[in-house]
């Protein structure tokens, strides 16, 4: 069936420097996407969301990218700092209204 | 109103008894979503709600569970003669949907454990 992902389980990334999350789909009608980051023990946290009329958009030390083409979908994190470890995941939603998500990345920020 | 509240935080059970999970969405939202999440995984959706109804329910949902949103506010989610594989992180979520989907605010979440 149709499904989210993630293409690295684990991302280690010095802290400074910029860190780059990619989820793949594969539901060419998904037309909303969000990027959570989700701390041990807590629900996930909404960190940026883009539709698919965009190809980016940016917030505060954040960028999402989205390329339909390859349905691929990718979130940037500039000067990563320590409270950025935590597991981020991507999610997809379209006409149908539920979100679905796929299994996650661990950020690891080494000092 | 501060968030999606859920209660309880932690909730130990024995295996064959009954819970009961609450999630009180951000007051005007009219979506609720519950997921449960295991450890290493994503959230895996179980049921949403657009105002009192509900409008999907996963077919990975057994019999056993049972949601309700009678009023269009607070929602239950009910787990009958728990199992071991129900322990896991219950999570709600709410958005407020009009044309367009937006994004959806999560709970602290209900983390059960049936022993």
């Amino acid at each position: 069936g149709e499904s989210v992902g993630l293409h690295l389980p684990t991302l280690s990334v010095q802290e400074g420097d910029n860190s780059i999350i990619n989820c793949a789909y594969s539901n060419s009608a998904s037309d909303y996407f969000i990027w959570y980051k989700q701390e041990s023990g807590k629900g996930p946290q909404f960190i940026i969301d883009i539709r698919s009329n965009m190809d980016k958009r940016q917030g505060q030390r954040v960028t999402v990218l989205l390329n339909k083409t390859v349905k691929h979908l990718s979130l940037q994190i500039a000067a990563t700092q320590p409270g950025d470890s935590a597991v981020y995941f991507c999610a997809e939603a379209g006409s149908w209204g539920k979100f679905q998500f796929g299994a996650g990345t661990q950020v690891v920020v080494t000092p | 109103d501060t968030g999606v509240s859920q209660d309880p935080r932690h909730k130990i059970t024995k295996r064959g008894q009954n819970v009961t999970f609450r999630c009180d969405p951000i007051s005007e939202h009219n979506r609720l979503y519950w997921y449960r999440q295991t450890l290493g995984q994503g959230p895996e959706f179980l049921t949403y709600f657009q105002n009192e109804a509900q409008l999907e329910k996963s077919r990975l949902l057994s019999d056993r569970f049972s949601a309700e949103r009678p009023k269009g506010s607070f929602s239950t989610l009910e787990i009958q003669r728990t199992e071991q594989g129900d322990s896991a992180m219950y999570l709600c979520a709410s958005s407020l949907n009009n044309a367009l989907n937006t994004e959806a605010f999560f709970g602290q979440g209900t983390r059960l454990t049936v022993v």
